[in-house]
């Protein structure tokens, strides 16, 4: 699976929107892009994953780019229970042997009450 | 409904002595995955089960390091003679067809903390 490149650490002010970037310059066209979170003290959660298209769900939006090098996650509006690191992981759909991750060290986010 | 679950929240041992680690995934999720977390780091891939077999055990440090699964759902990490360099966060994650599709999402447990005096 190809590597993921972000940056160690972001801030943002609560109830302001935050956009967490991704570079994935060697992404292949069966790569997915997979968005999870570590809240402090727990395993990692689900937040959000596409392809090609931007998606929405109720906890994020997530913006490819048009050449899929980068992605973006969106949270609309920051809550101090978003504090977390984010990873960004590419995950090959044409694996078959499980779906296991390969994480990064992602991106810690700081909201700022 | 039940997460996935793991026991002990937390282990403290001594430099040479065995542990178990356990993991009670969700109910009906066949692929279980063990990964390792350093302070600071993300979370490094240990062993992928497909019901009772380790399909994918490529992750695994070295040969003190163990997984089994026997009844397709508990698994148990062993590690013998344990060294410092073994404290980390294990955790442990469960998806349910474990087939690589994008929709399989993993949903992982709180972990165990394990410390190697």
């Amino acid at each position: 699976d190809a590597k993921t490149t972000q940056p160690n650490s972001m801030e943002s002010n609560e109830e302001e929107p935050v956009h967490l970037p991704c570079n994935h310059s060697t992404i292949s066209g069966t790569d997915y892009i997979h968005w999870y979170r570590q809240l402090p003290s727990q395993g990692p959660e689900y937040v959000i994953h596409g392809l090609t298209s931007n998606v929405n769900n109720r906890m994020a939006s997530l913006a490819i780019a048009e050449d899929r090098k980068s992605s973006t996650l969106i949270l609309h509006r920051a809550t101090l229970r978003d504090a977390a690191v984010y990873y960004c992981i590419l995950r090959d759909v044409r694996r078959n042997t499980g779906n296991q991750f390969y994480f990064g060290t992602g991106t810690s986010l700081t909201v700022i009450p | 409904g039940a997460g996935v679950s793991q026991t002990p929240s937390n282990k403290v041992t001594e430099k040479g002595k065995y542990v178990e680690l356990r993991c009670d995934p969700i109910s009906g999720h066949t692929a279980l995955y063990w990964y390792r977390q350093s302070l600071g780091q993300g979370p490094e891939f240990l062993i992928y089960f497909q019901g009772t077999g380790a399909a994918d055990d490529s992750g695994l440090p070295n040969d003190r390091f163990f997984a089994v699964r026997p009844e397709g759902s508990v698994s148990t990490l062993k590690i013998q003679r344990t060294e410092r360099g073994d404290s980390a966060v294990y955790l442990c994650a469960s998806s349910l067809t474990g087939t690589g599709g994008p929709t399989d999402t993993q949903y992982f447990g709180p972990g165990t903390r394990l410390t190697v005096l």
